[in-house]
């Protein structure tokens, strides 16, 4: 079945630094992939999304790219601040999905020291 | 614009006392709407989803149930509740099987 693999945390970066959390995913067809943030104590927050082959999501200055041909989706942002600290979690949804159900990576917990 | 709520924000009930949370979403019609859980440092676990009103697929056996008495208004409920249920729930909808939105959450405590 469908699934989605997110690299291991936490991650720890100094502010200023560059940030990439990897995650890939395995599909039939031609899924929609997703980056989800979560803050602690708040729920799921929808940060970028990418419907089809090479299409690229960005905001707040993170971005990923939809590869099919490594089937990645992993999330970047060139410089980190304090208040990127959160969990972070790749979704994809199934190109023949009519439930609208995603799967969801484990999560990668993200740290930003001063 | 679309809005999801969930109450309580937070609960501790003891073990063996009934569960009732609800979700209610405002700005749309017939949308999609899940449960899920999420154990201390863990990922999401999907409980329950519906399409409609009266309709409940459970992902995961448990001792949990869900009901969706209106359109826009979904329920988890338990007739008894398990040390394990404790855990952070989330609610979340979707239209058009689009990307989810998803509720603050209920902080769950059983002792």
């Amino acid at each position: 079945g469908d699934s989605v693999t997110q690299m291991e945390g936490p991650v720890t970066l100094s502010e200023e630094a560059f940030l990439t959390i990897n995650c890939t995913y395995t599909a039939t067809g031609y899924p929609s992939l997703f980056w989800y943030v979560q803050y602690p104590g708040e729920g799921l927050q929808l940060l970028l999304k990418a419907t089809k082959a090479d299409d690229k999501g960005s905001n707040k200055g993170f971005e990923a790219t939809y590869r099919k041909e490594t089937t990645s989706f992993h999330l970047e942002k060139g410089s980190v601040q304090v208040s990127d600290s959160a969990v972070y979690f790749c979704a994809l949804r199934s190109g023949s999905s009519n439930t609208g159900k995603l799967i969801f990576g484990q999560g990668t917990t993200l740290q930003v020291k001063p | 614009s679309q809005t999801i709520h969930q109450w309580p924000a937070t609960l501790v009930q003891p073990v063996g006392s009934p569960l009732s949370l609800e979700c209610t979403v405002e700005g749309t019609s017939n949308p999609n709407l899940y449960w899920y859980r999420q154990a201390a440092g863990r990922g999401l676990q999907l409980l329950f989803y519906s399409v409609g009103i009266g309709q409940i697929s459970s992902e995961v056996p448990q001792n949990l149930s869900a009901s969706r008495p209106q359109d826009r208004q979904f329920i988890l409920s338990s007739k008894k509740l398990l040390l394990s249920d404790s855990g952070f729930y989330l609610c979340a909808w979707t239209r058009q099987a689009r990307e989810q939105y998803f509720g603050p959450g209920t902080r769950l405590t059983v002792t």
